[in-house]
């Protein structure tokens, strides 16, 4: 059964960047079958997908128009885990980020983290 | 990007009362189409996968229906533990949007 435990500092300061990491068991991060996710949720905003990382014998990394030019997934297999950074941040960008596992096709979250709340504010 | 909508945004409902909740694509998504349910300071947790596909361990009073564009929710008996958030999420094409919700209240 697939595990994920996230970890990062609840508050960031506004331009400064978000870092978040979830710690898979369970599977790989490598694995052929799975994508591995970073969604968020707000009032404002509601569930907002991020992006994700995934091995289908190379890396492929697919990212939300929204932060595309602000966001990073990055898998570390050394670690079997992944981790987000959302650079240039402002207090839109506060709410709750979960990362979430998909396996095989049709690629619904089956497994969440447990969320992290991060507000962004000086 | 695929737009998905949810009705009603939110219902009131008694124990034991059949609940239908509607999601619609704005282009044809196949059967992509996933249900999660919310409680407060909870992570979604999947119910329905690949429009109705029940999931593990979920119980057999859920189930979802659909094809295309339109699709449904529905909690053929509603018990205590059903008063929740519910969200469709397509997983057809990136972004992979979910709809607004639709929140069960205790009538």
């Amino acid at each position: 059964q697939v595990q994920l435990q996230q970890s990062g500092p609840g508050l960031v300061k506004p331009s400064q960047t978000l870092s978040l990491t979830c710690v898979i068991s369970g599977d790989s991060v490598s694995s052929n079958s799975a994508a591995w996710n970073w969604i968020r949720q707000s009032p404002s905003r509601g569930l907002e997908w991020l992006g994700r990382t995934y091995y289908r014998s190379k890396w492929y990394n697919e990212y939300a128009v929204s932060v595309r030019s602000r966001i990073s997934i990055n898998p570390d297999t050394s670690k079997n885990q992944f981790s987000l950074q959302l650079d240039s941040v402002t207090p839109e960008d506060t709410a709750v980020y979960y990362c979430a596992y998909a396996s095989g096709s049709p690629g619904a979250f089956n497994i969440w983290g447990q969320g992290t709340m991060v507000t962004v504010s000086s | 990007d695929i737009q998905m909508t949810q009705s009603p945004s939110s219902l009131s409902a008694s124990v034991g009362d059949r609940v239908t909740i509607t999601c619609r694509a704005s282009q044809s998504i196949s059967n992509y189409l996933n249900w999660y349910q919310q409680k407060p300071g909870k992570a979604p947790k999947l119910l329905i996968y690949a429009a109705s596909s029940l999931q593990s361990g979920v119980p057999s009073r859920f189930s979802g229906s659909g094809s295309g564009t339109d699709f449904t929710l529905t909690i053929s008996s509603l018990q205590p533990e059903d008063f929740a958030t519910y969200y469709c999420q397509q997983s057809y094409s990136t972004p992979l949007n979910f709809g607004g919700g639709t929140r069960v209240e205790i009538k």
